[in-house]
């Protein structure tokens, strides 16, 4: 079993919907909650950052962590087809530097 | 702002050939990792460095070996490439600090191809 679980997808949306996507971990020493994203053949771009259970807001894009049920969620609210990538989650442990990334989950908003 | 800058950004090279590639963190940044990503799969990270020391070992294969130099850009080199090494190859980078682990920023990768 992989540490960090992302569903795959491929998941398409209309444009202006609300995304969902999410991750669920299984190492309870990952404290800090990033998520990723990657255009196709280009470097993962940083999205959001959180190192806390509750919700962080940037823009149009919360991160949610729920560290008693192992389980962080990125929204995506007035979803863009600019906002078609592929996205990573990714945990690392305090004092670690090695990112654990899930899978990636490649989203397409549809116009 | 500045980022991280990878170079060459393509390389192609035959099998049992040797590569190098190369990283230049954002300036003042002082850890760099690096990572493999083929196709299709997640980024694995290989290794980083801290202040041009080894801090960390991931997958990395005995025939890679990276360092680290004064002005902290890193290099990793890979001898006796195989088919299999085709990949995506990132580097980050991130400013250390003492009381949080701080978050890593990527470069656009290189793309290297064995033939």
């Amino acid at each position: 079993q992989k540490e960090v679980e992302q569903d795959p997808g491929p998941l398409s949306v209309p444009e202006g919907a609300i995304v969902s996507l999410n991750c669920t971990y299984s190492n309870s020493a990952f404290q800090y909650f990033m998520w990723y994203r990657q255009y196709s053949r280009k470097g993962p771009e940083l999205l959001m950052y959180t190192c806390s259970s509750g919700n962080k807001e940037d823009g149009r894009f919360t991160a949610q962590v729920d560290k008693s049920s192992k389980y962080i969620s990125l929204f995506i609210r007035d979803s863009q087809p600019s906002d078609s990538a592929t996205y990573l989650c990714a945990m690392i442990c305090f004092g670690n530097e090695k990112l654990t990334f899930g899978t990636g989950t490649r989203l397409t908003i549809i116009p | 702002a500045a980022g991280v800058i990878q170079s060459p950004r393509h390389l192609i090279k035959e099998k049992r050939e040797t590569a190098t590639l190369k990283c230049y963190p954002i300036p003042r940044h002082d850890t760099v990792y690096w990572y493999q990503q083929g196709p299709g799969q997640d980024p694995q990270f290989l290794i980083s460095f801290y202040e041009k020391m080894q801090s960390d070992k991931g997958s990395i294969p005995d025939r890679f070996s990276a360092q680290q130099f004064s002005d902290y850009h890193s290099e990793l080199n890979m001898s006796s490439l195989e088919l299999g090494d085709s990949a995506l190859y990132f580097c980050a980078s991130s400013l250390a600090t003492t009381t949080s682990t701080d978050t890593q920023y990527f470069g656009p990768g290189t793309r290297l191809t064995v033939l």
